[in-house]
């Protein structure tokens, strides 16, 4: 069956990095891209942006340059997301979703979800 | 940018009740809206997608029609595990945007 495991919480000073990984399973890692999205504390849905587990691509969303990078393990089946200089805003759970981005195909797995806190 | 504003914000049911609920686009997305449901500490799940389609394993008393830029998610009789929040999503265009989720609570 499709899995997308994602790591566990991190508690994070403002200004360090982080790196939430997201591990794929039951199906071809590179047949499906794979989505980040954010929910803020008490908020809503916000898609960050994705990657495409084919080419390496990634694609992402206003608001989510600069400090955030997509990234692949294609040998491991598992997506990277790297938020650095982190701000206390950053504070959110960030899910991995699969689902398509140059193609049209909507988040039909999700990971468990990351809770991302940043404190001093 | 599409923005999708779903109505109501909540929806005060009964269970055995029918919740309407709505998702509307700022310009038309065809039929490439799909419909999450989340539960509180647990990831979003998908429900519909193509506007009409149920994901696997969603029972009928689920329903979702609409193309261009209305489109209405439908639970004929609300189940106590249906109360949760509602978000459509349209993935017909990038950015991939959300409505900001419609609350069905027991009333």
């Amino acid at each position: 069956q499709v899995q997308l495991v994602q790591s566990g919480s991190e508690l994070k000073k403002p200004g360090a990095s982080v790196k939430v990984s997201c591990k794929a399973s039951g199906y071809t890692f590179t047949n499906f891209a794979l989505n980040w999205v954010r929910q803020a504390p008490g908020q809503g849905l916000e898609w960050m942006g994705g990657i495409s587990t084919n080419t390496g691509n990634p694609t992402y969303a206003q608001g989510f340059t600069g400090r955030f990078v997509f990234s692949l393990d294609t040998s491991v089946s598992t997506a990277y997301l790297q938020i650095s200089s982190l701000k206390s805003e950053d504070t959110a759970v960030y899910y991995c979703a699969r689902g398509g981005i140059g193609v049209t195909r909507p988040l039909d797995f999700w990971g468990q979800g990351t809770l991302v806190s940043v404190s001093s | 940018e599409i923005v999708l504003t779903q109505s109501p914000g909540t929806l005060s049911l009964s269970p055995g009740e029918r919740a309407t609920l709505s998702c509307r686009a700022s310009q038309s997305v065809s039929s490439y809206l799909a419909w999450y449901q989340q539960k509180p500490g647990q990831a979003p799940r998908l429900l519909m997608y193509g506007a009409s389609s149920r994901a696997t394993g969603i029972p009928d008393r689920f329903s979702g029609s609409g193309s261009g830029t209305d489109f209405t998610l439908t639970i004929s009789r609300l189940e106590p595990e249906d109360f949760a929040v509602y978000y459509c999503q349209q993935f017909d265009s990038l950015p991939r945007t959300f409505g900001q989720g419609t609350k069905v609570e027991i009333k």
